[in-house]
C-alpha cells in the first residue's frame, strides 16, 4: 500500500541553528500533505497544510517565518524549522490523505526533534 | 466549532477479550467522516477505521468495529479479541464534509490501551 516516508526519525541540533524534516509519498503523488506537532501524552495539533506548488496554510498561531514549509514536488513536502529553540522540541509528524482527498490514511514515521 | 471528547483517558483489556473506546462529538453539520486512528508505542499514526455519517452501517475492519449513533452524537470504537499489539494510544477524530484538504482533522486527546497478557 502507499507509504509516507519521514526523515529523519530523531534529530538534536544546538539553539539558533536550523534543520529540515523531509515527508515523502513512495508510490503515489500528493498534492497535499498535513504537518503535526504533538506534545507528550497529547493529541496532535496540525500546524499547516502543505500544497504542491502553492504557498501552505498556516493554522491560527503558528509562525509561518519559522516553520517553513516547501511542497516543490508531488511527492516531497519540507518543514523547516528555523533558529530552533529549546521550546521548539517536540515530535512533528506529516501526513497525507488518500485518493479520495477526504481521509488522511497515511502518516509518517515522525520525527523527534530536541533542540540543545 | 466542532468538539471531539474521549472520555476514557485510560482503558485495560485482557488478552482475547474485548474492550470499548468511547468518543463523543459534538457538530451542528449533518455530514462528516468520523475515524479512530491508532498510534502505538512507535509513534507511527495509523488509520484504523472510517464512518460516512451518511451510512446507517457501522464500519468494520477485522476486529475493529464501531458503533455509531448520529443522534447521540456518539461513535466508539469495539476492539475484539484483543491482542498484544493492540495496546497503543487511540485517537477519535472528526472530519467535515467535501472540501477535501481544507477540512482539517479534529482529535480528541486519546485514550491509552492497555493489554494484559
Amino acid at each position: 500500500g502507499a507509504v509516507v516516508s519521514q526523515h529523519p526519525s530523531r534529530v538534536i541540533c544546538k539553539s539558533g541553528t536550523s534543520v529540515k524534516i523531509e515527508c515523502r509519498s513512495l508510490d503515489f503523488q500528493a498534492t497535499t500533505m498535513f504537518w503535526y506537532r504533538q506534545f507528550p501524552k497529547q493529541s496532535l495539533m496540525l500546524m499547516a497544510t502543505s500544497n504542491e506548488g502553492s504557498k501552505a496554510t498556516y493554522e491560527q498561531g503558528v509562525e509561518k517565518d519559522k516553520f517553513l514549509i516547501n511542497h516543490a514536488s508531488l511527492t516531497l513536502s519540507t518543514l523547516t524549522v528555523t533558529s530552533a529553540h529549546p521550546e521548539d522540541s517536540s515530535f512533528y509528524i506529516c501526513s497525507a490523505p488518500d485518493r479520495g482527498g477526504e481521509t488522511e490514511a497515511f502518516f509518517g514515521q515522525g520525527t523527534r526533534l530536541t533542540v540543545v | 466549532a466542532q468538539t471531539v471528547t474521549q472520555s476514557q483517558p485510560e482503558m485495560s483489556v485482557q488478552e482475547a477479550e474485548t474492550v470499548t473506546l468511547s468518543c463523543t462529538y459534538d457538530t451542528s453539520e449533518s455530514d462528516y467522516y468520523l475515524f479512530w486512528y491508532k498510534q502505538p508505542p512507535s509513534r507511527q499514526m495509523i488509520l484504523v477505521i472510517r464512518q460516512e455519517a451518511y451510512k446507517q452501517q457501522n464500519a468494520t475492519e477485522n476486529r475493529f468495529s464501531v458503533n455509531f449513533q448520529k443522534a447521540a452524537k456518539s461513535f466508539s470504537l469495539k476492539i475484539s479479541d484483543s491482542q498484544l499489539g493492540d495496546a497503543a494510544m487511540y485517537f477519535c477524530a472528526y472530519r467535515s464534509y467535501g472540501g477535501g484538504a481544507t477540512n482539517k482533522l479534529i482529535f480528541g486527546t486519546g485514550t491509552l490501551l492497555a493489554v494484559q497478557p
